[in-house]
């Protein structure tokens, strides 16, 4: 599950700053939203989801921010961590079938 | 519990050979899914099946891609004649139901055609 790159664009966090990823989505239909974090060599893993009735939503460390006036997504890392070091990719659900943005890789720097 | 799996993790193949990718998905899923994770084209959907209902194959690339799930379980996705664009990562995934479900997805096979 190797993420493999097309020119994915890349953030530097320092370790224990926040982290601030952005999406932006093509179907305003579109009513359920995840973020999936990648690291090397594994398959996607879920991180947080959010439906188009809510405009917030808070899990651990992270949260999630959905503007659907300008169609836009962002995925909010508190306290950065090395491990938090991946690819993240936002992801539109129709109906089961997920529809991934292009990623963003995240480093994180001592 | 046991999380997705597939086999194999990596094939290498010539150009023209058929090629068969496993995946298990996690116990009691009857939701499956495949896609495609290349450079040129990011992670793409290819089809999906949820439970006895007919798979949505609407994002396989071509005739020669075709996939099944045997009895609710285990599915097989089948590349025939491969090409070296088909050469990409091929990611698994299974969920409880469709919808608002969570996709679990499996490590993946890396699909290299020479």
């Amino acid at each position: 599950g190797e993420s493999v790159g097309l020119h994915l664009p890349t953030l530097s966090v320092q370790e224990g700053d926040n982290s601030i990823i952005n999406c932006a989505y093509s179907n305003s239909a579109s009513d359920y939203f995840i973020w999936y974090k990648q690291e090397s060599g594994k398959g996607p893993q879920f991180i947080i989801d959010i439906r188009s009735n809510m405009d917030k939503r808070q899990g651990q460390r992270v949260t999630v921010l959905l503007n659907k006036t300008v169609k836009h997504l962002s995925l909010q890392i508190a306290a950065t961590q090395p491990g938090d070091s991946a690819v993240y990719f936002c992801a539109e659900n129709s109906w089961g079938k997920l529809q991934f943005g292009a990623g963003t890789q995240v480093v994180v720097t001592p | 519990g046991a999380g997705v799996s597939q086999s194999p993790s990596n094939k290498v193949t010539e150009k023209g050979k058929d090629v068969e990718l496993r995946c298990d998905p996690i116990s009691g899923h009857t939701a499956l899914y495949w896609y495609r994770q290349s450079l040129g084209q990011g992670l793409e959907f290819l089809i999906y099946f949820q439970g006895n209902s007919a798979p949505d194959k609407s994002g396989l690339p071509s005739d020669r891609f075709s996939a099944e799930r045997t009895g609710g379980s285990v599915s097989t996705l089948t590349i025939q004649r491969t090409q070296q664009e088909d050469s990409a990562v091929y990611l698994c995934a299974s969920s409880s139901g469709t919808g608002f479900y969570e996709q679990y997805f499996g490590p993946g096979t890396r699909l290299t055609v020479t």
